[in-house]
């Protein structure tokens, strides 16, 4: 069974930036597993952030970045605002009859 | 504007079955790939089910194959995920998304499914 493993937790400061990463048991996250971030507030659905490993939807702020560090996916937030503390989930492409596998998110507490 | 919203969920002891449906509007829905994800009450994402835009081809996670059923009706822009034999590690928020280049986008609000004596 695939897991894709995430930092449980993170604690950043307002205006700090902050690292999350996405790993496969499979191996190295490339570009081909396509990671799609997203995240998740309290009581609220799901806002995809980045698809495509580094690609931002119109409504996705200038501070969120994706990239591959690695390994890994990532996704890096610069200049930190109070209201980016979420839970943040990356999903990765791995076709065949299962596709998708989300990872087990990461709490964001900024503080 | 897309949006996409969510019915059919609620309280059915384990065996039972629901069906959801997903109506969306905003968005030309015969040409997209669609997905259920659900969430378990505390608990993280984790994805269901996913359809072609013309509901020839589907998936299913391990967990649900040969219970649950995604299919659609385009001419009514609705999705829908039929849940046969539901258990109680079925409780979840569960979330209709649209697929989107190798992801997903947009997101309905979700409805709660309670699997329960």
């Amino acid at each position: 069974q695939t897991v894709v493993t995430q930092e449980p937790s993170l604690t950043v400061s307002p205006g700090g930036t902050v690292t999350l990463t996405c790993a496969s048991s499979t191996g190295a996250v490339t570009s081909g597993y396509y990671p799609n971030w997203f995240q998740q507030k309290p009581g609220q659905a799901p806002r995809a952030l980045i698809y495509s490993t580094s690609n931002k939807y119109s409504w996705t702020p200038a501070r969120f970045s994706g990239s591959l560090l690695g390994a890994k996916a990532a996704l890096t937030l610069s200049g930190v605002q109070p209201e980016d503390e979420a839970e943040y989930y990356c999903l990765l492409y791995y076709g065949g009859a299962q596709p998708w596998v989300f990872g087990g998110g990461t709490k964001l507490t900024v503080l | 504007e897309v949006q996409l919203v969510e019915s059919g969920g609620g309280l059915v002891q384990p065996g039972g079955s629901l069906r959801l449906s997903c109506a969306a509007s905003g968005l030309t829905f015969n040409t997209y790939w669609m997905h259920w994800v659900r969430q378990a009450p505390g608990k993280g994402l984790v994805w269901v089910s996913q359809i072609n835009s013309d509901g020839t081809n589907t998936n299913y996670a391990d967990s649900v194959k040969g219970r649950f059923t995604i299919s659609r009706d385009n001419a009514k822009n609705t999705l829908y995920l039929q849940m046969n034999s539901l258990r109680v590690e079925d409780t979840a928020m569960y979330y209709c998304t649209r697929g989107y280049y190798y992801g997903t986008d947009y997101w309905g609000q979700g409805t709660l499914v309670t699997v329960s004596s």
